[in-house]
């Protein structure tokens, strides 16, 4: 079974500083890894995705992340977070060989302050 | 235009009632998903439907019966309402059933049950 674990409820940083969202994963075959993150009151938002290739992957608004096979790890990080960056942040596994099923993990909120 | 639009937003009933929720996508996706974000922001699936066919049909009570009428379209019905169907449902759509393609979101459904 494939499973994704935020380890952290809520991650607060002060605006302009780098910002970490951490994301390991579990599944038997290939992964492809996601993450959205969700505005009050809001649907989840696309912000980036692992396929192949290049481990680290940028996407919308500055973010990127770096996918790590050894440690099954898909973290988000941001160079320099902005007070608009606070939201709720999930990750999200597909196994490859497992089926269609895309399973989030827990989300973790994000907090930046001025 | 909406991509993914879901009606009501809000919907608010007794205990006992039976509801619907209406999910359309102007995307041309040919797959279509119910979700649940419980009050601890936890996302679960409930169902996917590809191109009007039951695909996924997670644990849910029978009390809950989604409905296809055409590929756009994904409604859900919730028959003698309990307490604990207080959430937000957020129908999602994708292309296809799996693949690299990202799920595009509504902006939810939030039913309380009193």
């Amino acid at each position: 079974a494939q499973s994704v674990a935020q380890p952290e409820d809520q991650v607060n940083v002060a605006e302009g500083n780098p910002l970490t969202v951490k994301c390991t994963y579990s599944v038997s075959g290939n992964p492809y890894l996601f993450w959205y993150v969700q505005y009050p009151n809001r649907g989840l938002q696309f912000l980036l995705k692992y396929i192949t290739g290049d481990n680290l992957v940028k996407g919308s608004y500055g973010f990127e992340a770096e996918f790590n096979k050894s440690q099954t790890s898909f973290h988000l990080k941001k160079p320099s977070a902005l007070v608009s960056d606070s939201a709720l942040y999930f990750c999200a596994v597909r196994d490859l060989d497992a089926g269609n099923m895309l399973t989030f993990g827990g989300g973790t909120r994000l907090m930046v302050k001025p | 235009d909406t991509a993914v639009s879901q009606t009501p937003k809000y919907l608010v009933t007794q205990m006992g009632n039976d509801k619907s929720i209406k999910c359309e996508q102007n995307l041309g996706h040919d797959t279509m998903y119910w979700y649940k974000q419980d009050s601890k922001k936890f996302l679960k699936i409930m169902f996917s439907y590809n191109n009007k066919e039951l695909i996924i049909n997670e644990t849910v009570p029978n009390r809950f019966s989604p409905k296809s009428p055409d590929k756009a379209h994904l409604n859900l019905h919730i028959n003698s309402l309990e307490l604990g169907d207080s959430a937000v449902y957020f129908c999602a759509s994708s292309p296809i059933p799996g693949g690299s393609a990202p799920l595009h979101f509504g902006n939810g459904t939030r039913l309380t049950v009193t």
